[in-house]
């Protein structure tokens, strides 16, 4: 079984402050991260991904996420905060494989403070 | 090209009621996933449709909940003697399912549909 945990449901922050949304996996087998952005009024979309390879990985926006095994992490920053970064933030594993069943964390919203 | 198109946008209806939430995926994705989106409790797997196997259906909350999809594309979540808990966003997602090793499809939601029952 595998599951996510988001730590924060609501995390604000100051324009051009840095960005820390916290995620922890747990997955019996090598796990696939992902972390998607929910826009006001709008669906989810892919921010970046974790498969195999290197562990720190770059996404949309200027997010970045790395993977580290031994802490079972896959935190998700960015340097310096937007205003149009203000939305709802959802970390999620898979299986590595064919098998793709996602299971998505509970989201945290990030408000951004001018 | 076209995205994940879910109908109808919005839906209310009485407590008792059963209702039919549609999906489209986009073309030639074999992958197909419901999920519910509550306050605070944020998406909450129901079913996955994986090409020709047998759904994992472990995450639908009672046997009020069913879906289908025909034909390998086209979804229809049914929910039986609706509750008010049933309340919610019901998103769709699809992707394409690809061999290990090769680049990851990613999940493409629709913009779901916002049950409230009354």
């Amino acid at each position: 079984a595998q599951s996510v945990t988001q730590l924060g449901s609501h995390v604000s922050v100051s324009e051009g402050a840095l960005v820390l949304l916290r995620c922890n996996y747990s997955s019996s087998v090598p796990p696939y991260l992902f972390w998607y952005v929910q826009y006001p009024n709008q669906g989810l979309q892919l921010l970046l991904k974790y498969t195999t390879g290197a562990t720190l990985v770059k996404g949309i926006n200027g997010f970045e996420a790395e993977f580290k095994k031994s802490e079972t992490s896959f935190h998700l920053t960015k340097p310096s905060a937007h205003m149009s970064d203000a939305a709802e933030y959802f970390c999620a594993v898979s299986r590595s494989g064919g098998y793709q069943k996602v299971t998505f964390g509970t989201g945290t919203k990030l408000q951004v403070i001018p | 090209g076209a995205g994940v198109s879910q109908s109808p946008s919005n839906k209310v209806t009485e407590k008792g009621k059963d209702v039919e939430l549609r999906c489209d995926p986009i073309s030639g994705h074999t992958a197909l996933y419901w999920y519910r989106q509550s306050l605070g409790q944020g998406l909450e797997f129901l079913i996955y449709f994986q090409g020709n196997s047998a759904p994992d259906k472990s995450g639908l909350p009672s046997d009020r909940f069913s879906a289908e999809r025909t034909g390998g594309s086209v979804s229809t979540l049914t929910i039986q003697r609706t509750q008010q808990e049933d309340s919610a966003v019901y998103l769709c997602a699809s992707s394409l399912i690809l061999e290990p090793g090769t680049v990851y499809s990613p999940l493409h939601f629709g913009n779901g549909t916002r049950l409230t029952v009354t």
